[in-house]
């Protein structure tokens, strides 16, 4: 059985950088059938996608967080990690990480989640 | 960017009910559909992706229909763990993989 698990600081002041680690049990990062995402949801609101990562170090980024986000990975310790800058009480949420996975050569749809992380950022 | 609406916005069923959730795409996903469970305090949950594919030990009560921009969620006989937000996302265009903003099921 698969398993994700968030871990990193749970209060960060503005302007500070924020970094997370997601760490996989249960199959292999390196496999390369499936990409590892970060996904965040603001207090009572939706899912937002914040990028994602395959195990040769390929990214892509939300463009609106785009300047700020950087996903990298650790194959030789089955995770991967989120940094994101110049932190504002707008990015105030619950921090997940994400299995990507696909069907019939279409990627994308999220079919294992950490249990996610509730970052605050307050000076 | 493909925008996915979910109608209503809260649903009231009684347990052993059947609940149907919609969801619109903005424009044809074909179907690249996923669904998403999601209770307080906790992840979501894959239930459903190619629109109609039950997720690994998801139970049968639990059907997605639909194809090109629109989609439905049934919930057969709602049991008491079913009161929950559920989410559709489609991929056609991933990324990013747009959300929809969410049907909650309440108790009526």
């Amino acid at each position: 059985q698969v398993q994700l698990q968030e871990s990193g600081p749970g209060l960060v002041k503005p302007s500070q950088t924020l970094s997370l680690t997601c760490t996989v049990s249960g199959g292999s990062i390196s496999s390369g059938d499936h990409y590892w995402t970060w996904i965040r949801q603001h207090p009572g609101r939706g899912l937002e996608f914040i990028g994602y990562i395959y195990h040769t170090g390929s990214t892509y980024y939300n463009p609106s967080l785009k300047s700020r986000v950087s996903i990298s990975v650790d194959t030789s310790k089955n995770q991967f990690s989120l940094r994101l800058s110049s932190l504002t009480a707008a990015d105030t949420a619950v921090y997940y990480c994400a299995r990507e996975s696909g069907d019939s050569g279409w990627y994308g749809f999220r079919d294992y989640w950490g249990q996610g992380t509730l970052v605050t950022v307050s000076s | 960017e493909i925008v996915m609406t979910q109608s209503p916005a809260t649903l009231s069923v009684s347990p052993g009910d059947r609940a149907t959730l919609s969801c619109r795409a903005s424009q044809s996903v074909s179907s690249t559909l996923a669904w998403y469970q999601q209770k307080p305090g906790q992840a979501p949950r894959l239930l459903i992706y190619g629109a109609s594919t039950r997720a690994t030990g998801i139970p049968a009560r639990f059907s997605g229909s639909g194809s090109g921009t629109e989609f439905t969620l049934t919930i057969s006989s709602l049991q008491s763990e079913d009161f929950a937000v559920y989410y559709c996302q489609q991929y056609n265009i991933w990324p990013p993989g747009t959300f929809g903003q969410g049907t909650k099921v309440e108790i009526k």
